[in-house]
């Protein structure tokens, strides 16, 4: 099973949108609604942000939000803020025995 | 708010078995999934693998034969094992809270909440 593809970097100027898209395949992404995305700040454990493609957390802010379509799903960050700047995951549940994946990983920088 | 913490040896020799044990705090242990997951330094995220309470698992295969998941749900813990580790297997440990699955059905909302993650170098 190979990891979702994520662009490596995405970069953007405070107050500006930035889209981070996760491609998979019609076994992972395509199949299920079981999409998640994680931010993670350099030593510090991944947080969760959003899961079942655009549903978000308590307490996560309604500047982040998800979509998906096909085999590809889209987390995007409106409202940029020096906070955001993190690196971020992808993840899906996975027909395969893998049962999850993850993607390959971006960083966002904001300018 | 559950809380979770890895616990384990920061240093294992190659060969040897790596052995972390998760504590879950303020919640129970029961209903959950429970997943492990490691990240190498400067590396993506790699799902290892998770318990459910009554013992049940699942495995990534790429690591499946040296893999060995337990619960101890008496003490809201369960643990990882990992056999004949060599460099490769040096990482950054995570346990987190999987899918929820009881009576009303199974519910996959994400991996929530992680413990802190624990750093293990395999290392002579």
């Amino acid at each position: 099973q190979s990891a979702l593809t994520q662009p490596a970097s995405v970069s953007g100027s405070p107050g500006q949108s930035i889209t981070i898209s996760c491609t998979g395949t019609s076994s992972d992404v395509g199949a299920y609604n079981y999409v998640s995305w994680y931010q993670q700040h350099p030593g510090k454990a991944p947080k969760l942000m959003i899961y079942e493609v655009s549903n978000r957390p308590s307490g996560v802010s309604n500047r982040f939000s998800g979509s998906k379509s096909g085999n590809t799903a889209s987390l995007t960050i409106s409202g940029l803020q020096a906070e955001d700047e993190a690196d971020y995951y992808c993840s899906s549940y996975t027909s395969s025995s893998t049962l999850y994946v993850f993607g390959t990983g971006t960083k966002v920088t904001v300018l | 708010q559950v809380q979770l913490q890895e616990s384990g040896p920061g240093l294992v020799k190659p060969s040897e078995t790596l052995s972390l044990t998760c504590t879950v705090s303020n919640g129970s242990i029961s209903s959950y999934y429970w997943s492990w997951i490691r990240q190498p330094a400067g590396k993506g995220l790699e799902w290892i693998g998770r318990i459910y309470t009554s013992g049940s698992t699942n495995y990534n295969p790429s690591l499946k034969s040296r893999v060995t998941m337990s619960v101890d749900t008496s003490k809201n813990q369960f643990s990882l094992k990992l056999s004949s580790v060599t460099a490769a297997d040096t990482a950054v440990y995570y346990c987190a809270r999987d899918a929820l699955y009881d009576s009303s059905g199974y519910y996959s909302r994400g991996f929530d909440p992680w413990g802190q993650g624990t750093l293990v170098t395999v290392s002579s």
